[in-house]
């Protein structure tokens, strides 16, 4: 079954610690995201790619960085983390031609 | 860049109810993502309505686009327990690579 599939789950993390989130797809798109969830703020785009080796930014890329090796694979890396990084993180992978997306379970991460 | 605008961010109806929900966006779109969030859980499509489409209809939902005003509705008829979720819109951005959600309406249905 194609699917998102972000590790971890969840995480604690300590101010000025590095962080990576994981994110593995299965279903052969070449679009894939990583938003934020705060509460009242619905999802927001931190960056994309449209193709392995290549990142794109989205709507608040500062304090964060990607990295798409493969197809299937896409990071999100916290070098400083900072206690305002503390939120939901979903990865998404997308067919746009079609309008296609499918979102991971999220990784809850708390920067403390 | 473009956003979608839930109206009334939180709603609570009793089960049988209907419920609608509105969604404005500020720049032009081909299509409307409805996404609905569990608890706990990533965001998943409900419905998808395309810019020659004035309405789509899938179980007990429906929604509405009007181009002209830039907004999307979606109702859910005879509401269920198993409806209380967070919804949200989106809409296309970053030339259309890319989604942009709204801030989500949550919804609560009580027996």
């Amino acid at each position: 079954e194609a699917a998102v599939t972000q590790s971890p789950r969840s995480k604690v993390a300590v101010t000025g610690g590095k962080v990576t989130l994981s994110c593995h797809q299965t279903n052969n798109h070449d679009y894939m995201y990583w938003y934020r969830q705060d509460t009242g703020h619905g999802l927001r785009l931190i960056h994309y790619s449209y193709v392995a080796d290549s990142t794109e930014k989205g709507d608040i890329p500062d304090g964060y960085k990607a990295s798409r090796p493969s197809q299937e694979n896409f990071s999100l890396i916290l070098e400083l983390a900072s206690l305002s990084q503390t939120a939901v993180y979903f990865c998404a992978s997308s067919d746009v031609a079609n309008s296609d997306y499918t979102f991971g379970s999220g990784t809850r991460l708390l920067v403390i | 860049s473009q956003w979608g605008e839930e109206n009334l961010q939180a709603l609570s109806i009793q089960e049988g109810e209907d419920v609608t929900m509105n969604c404005s966006y500020k720049t032009y779109t081909t299509v409307v993502h409805w996404y609905r969030q569990d608890s706990g859980r990533g965001p998943a499509l409900i419905i998808l309505i395309r810019s020659n489409e004035r309405e789509k209809r899938s179980g007990r939902l429906r929604a509405t686009l009007d181009t002209s005003s830039q907004s999307s509705s979606l109702s859910i008829t005879a509401a269920q327990c198993e409806d209380t979720a967070v919804y949200f819109c989106a809409t296309d951005d970053q030339g259309g690579r890319a989604l942009i959600f709204g801030t989500g309406t949550t919804v609560s249905v009580s027996p």
